[in-house]
């Protein structure tokens, strides 16, 4: 299965909004609301953040959101902080032959 | 709490088969709903599904490695095992098991990996 589609970088400044895009197909982020993004820093194990395509994990900020329009999914960073600088990956799921597919991931700069 | 942990070689020769091991705990692998995946992440690039498997011993696999991968678990042990066969150093990676979550279809907690690498 090929992978999902997400720009290699994306930057902000602090308390400016960046939204990272996750590009798929009918046969997976437009077939099922099953979208999930994932934090990373370095050296770490990722994060989730985003799952079912907007709804946020208990302890997640709220200044993390995420919505779907077509094969598109989008993860949104409001009021952007340092912490936030990190990877984040997309995965959606892609029915049952096929199963599970990230994105090739998305390095925030906060500037 | 929830924890996952990885286990299992840190260097394996080519053609080699690789054996990990992921001990869970703060859930049961009988669990009807919850089942646990193994993704890796080769230095540097991006995350990459592998398998999962379920309570009722459902498994799924990547399509392009499957037919070099097993998934299996061990419920009293509260462990999954992942083995992969014929090793090649393009497989070297931080490889981590997950909690997967049905609802949703969503890893919902993860281990802090394990790297493996792969040389002669």
């Amino acid at each position: 299965q090929s992978a999902l589609t997400q720009p290699a970088s994306v930057s902000g400044s602090p308390g400016q909004s960046i939204t990272i895009s996750c590009t798929g197909t009918s046969s997976d982020v437009g077939s099922y609301n099953l979208v999930s993004w994932y934090q990373q820093h370095p050296g770490k194990a990722p994060k989730l953040m985003i799952y079912e395509g907007s709804k946020r994990p208990s302890g997640v900020s709220n200044r993390f959101s995420g919505s779907k329009s077509g094969n598109t999914a989008s993860l949104t960073i409001s009021g952007l902080q340092a912490e936030d600088e990190a990877d984040y990956y997309c995965c959606s799921y892609a029915g049952s032959s096929t199963s599970l597919v990230f994105g090739g991931g998305t390095k925030l700069t906060v500037l | 709490q929830v924890t996952l942990k990885e286990s299992g070689p840190v260097l394996v020769k080519p053609t080699e088969t690789l054996t990990l091991t992921c001990t869970v705990s703060g859930f049961s692998l009988s669990n009807a709903r919850m089942g646990v995946s193994w993704i890796r992440q080769p230095p540097g690039k991006a995350l990459e599904w592998l398998a999962h498997i379920f309570s009722n011993d459902e498994k799924s696999y990547s399509t392009s490695l499957k037919s070099r991968l097993t998934i299996s678990k061990d419920t009293s042990k509260s462990q999954v095992v992942l083995t992969m066969t014929n090793m090649d150093p393009v497989d070297t990676a931080t490889y981590y098991c997950a909690r997967i979550r049905l609802e949703g279809v969503v890893f919902d907690y993860w281990g802090q990996g394990t790297l493996v690498t792969v040389s002669s």
